[in-house]
């Protein structure tokens, strides 16, 4: 059973760099086909996915944030991590890491589909920007 | 980029009534990308429905999803005490795939 646990400083300085990881527990950042993404949310409000790593290494980064934020991984380690550069107090939330599982369905010749699931949570982390 | 809002805000029920939750999208979403996920206070969201209907492993069959294009639903047949719950449904039909969330429904005690 896969189990994901954040971790990280829970107080930033505005302008500084947060930077969050991610430990992967009876699962490998490299097998299969998962994503590994990183949500954010602000207290009180909803859900901001951030951004992925994929199993081979690929990223994507949410458009409202991709000049500052990179996710890498430490396959050795089976953690990937999360770097946001230049926070303010808008960047205060708790962080979340979550495994997406992609499942591709063949309806045909050249005709198919995927589902993503975002399945497996870690319990988040509260990170706060404040001088 | 696709936008997902959701109505209602807040849904005020009891316990036993049936709940109706519908997301719209800003574009066609492809049936297979469009998910469900229930948070509580102070714990992680859990995925509910995958792909507009099919239930996430353990997930009751109270819990049902339906929909196509632009519209969907996620309905509580009979809500349960433990179903008070913020909602929030989830798309991902971009290629690459990029996430977005609606903005979350919560299903109140009346």
């Amino acid at each position: 059973q896969v189990q994901l646990q954040e971790s990280g400083p829970g107080l930033v300085k505005p302008s500084e760099t947060l930077s969050l990881t991610c430990t992967v527990s009876g699962g490998s950042v490299t097998r299969g086909s998962y994503f590994w993404n990183w949500i954010r949310q602000p207290a009180g409000k909803g859900l901001e996915w951030v951004g992925y790593i994929s199993y081979r290494g690929d990223t994507n980064y949410s458009p409202s944030l991709k000049s500052r934020v990179s996710i890498s991984a430490a396959t050795s380690k089976n953690q990937f991590s999360l770097n946001l550069s230049s926070v303010t107090a808008a960047d205060t939330a708790v962080y979340y890491c979550a495994r997406v599982g992609r499942t591709t369905v063949t309806a045909g010749p050249d005709n198919y589909y995927h589902f993503y699931n975002m399945d497996v949570w870690g319990k988040g982390t509260t990170v706060t920007v404040s001088s | 980029e696709i936008v997902l809002t959701q109505s209602p805000g807040t849904l005020s029920l009891s316990p036993g009534e049936r709940a109706t939750l519908s997301c719209r999208a800003s574009q066609s979403v492809g049936s297979s990308y469009l998910s469900w996920f229930q948070q509580k206070p102070g714990q992680a969201p859990r995925l509910l429905i995958y792909g507009t209907s099919n239930r996430a492993t353990g997930i009751p069959d109270r819990f049902s999803g339906s929909g196509s294009g632009t519209d969907f639903t996620l309905t509580i047949s009979r809500l349960e005490p433990e179903d008070f719950a913020v909602y929030y449904c989830q798309q991902s039909a971009s290629s690459p795939p990029a996430f977005t969330f609606g903005p979350g429904t919560k299903v109140d005690l009346k």
